[in-house]
């Protein structure tokens, strides 16, 4: 199956800081990204939709200016966290998918896990 | 996007088969029925999709009714590596929407 890549895996960090996390297919072309995050125990919340060159699409509730998503290339997207708190903690986990992908099927990345300090 | 219930969690033993049912009453006409596989600290991962009827691939089985408002995925002979959260979800955008989960725990 496709391959999506997350870098970093895991980065702490003090609070006040910005954080970018980079999400990568490897072996497509992404004509669409999506940022989701997980607390713990929890299920996955969809955070935004990102097409190639365009901007993203936040979910009800997401701050854009807070969670910053580029999509600059058919294999790249970044997810900024600005200004980062304790309580922006969690598992970030990108997804992408490409021409020909059957419906509703995504290919995931591992996952960053991000702590505040 | 329809809503879907599943059971919060489930245990088996290693060898067994495993049903996971999944409830989604309202399902449009358009929609498809998706589960994927969650272990922990790790993406999801696509199992398997179904429109209607019996779907089978090298992981699993998904049984869809003919009123399509559940289905059931199948996992035959469980073992031990299958404990992870199993979502079902429903809708026919690029847009999924996770619900709850099945945690199902397999027992040696």
């Amino acid at each position: 199956g496709a391959v999506v890549s997350q870098h970093p895996s895991r980065v702490i960090c003090k609070s006040g800081t910005s954080v970018k996390i980079e999400c990568r297919s490897l072996d497509f072309q992404a004509t669409t990204m999506f940022w989701y995050r997980q607390f713990p125990k929890q299920s996955l919340m969809l955070m935004a939709t990102s097409n190639e060159g365009s901007k993203a699409t936040y979910e009800q509730g997401v701050e854009k200016d807070k969670f910053l998503i580029n999509h600059a290339s058919l294999t790249l997207s970044t997810l900024t966290v600005t200004s980062a708190h304790p309580e922006d903690s969690s598992f970030y986990i990108c997804s992408a998918r490409g021409a020909g992908f059957v419906h509703n099927e995504q290919f995931f990345g591992p996952g960053t896990r991000l702590t505040v300090l | 996007l329809a809503k879907t219930t599943q059971p919060i969690s489930m245990d088996s033993y290693e060898g067994q088969e495993v049903n996971i049912t999944c409830s989604h009453n309202n399902i449009a006409t358009n929609d498809y029925i998706t589960w994927y596989q969650q272990f922990p600290s790790q993406g999801p991962r696509f199992i398997i999709q179904g429109y209607k009827t019996k779907v089978t691939n090298e992981v699993a089985s998904l049984f869809i009714p003919a009123d399509r408002k559940s289905s059931t995925l199948s996992l035959p002979r469980v073992s031990l590596s299958d404990t992870a959260v199993y979502y079902c979800l429903v809708g026919d955008t690029d847009k999924l929407i996770f619900g709850t989960g099945t945690r199902l725990q397999v027992f040696p």
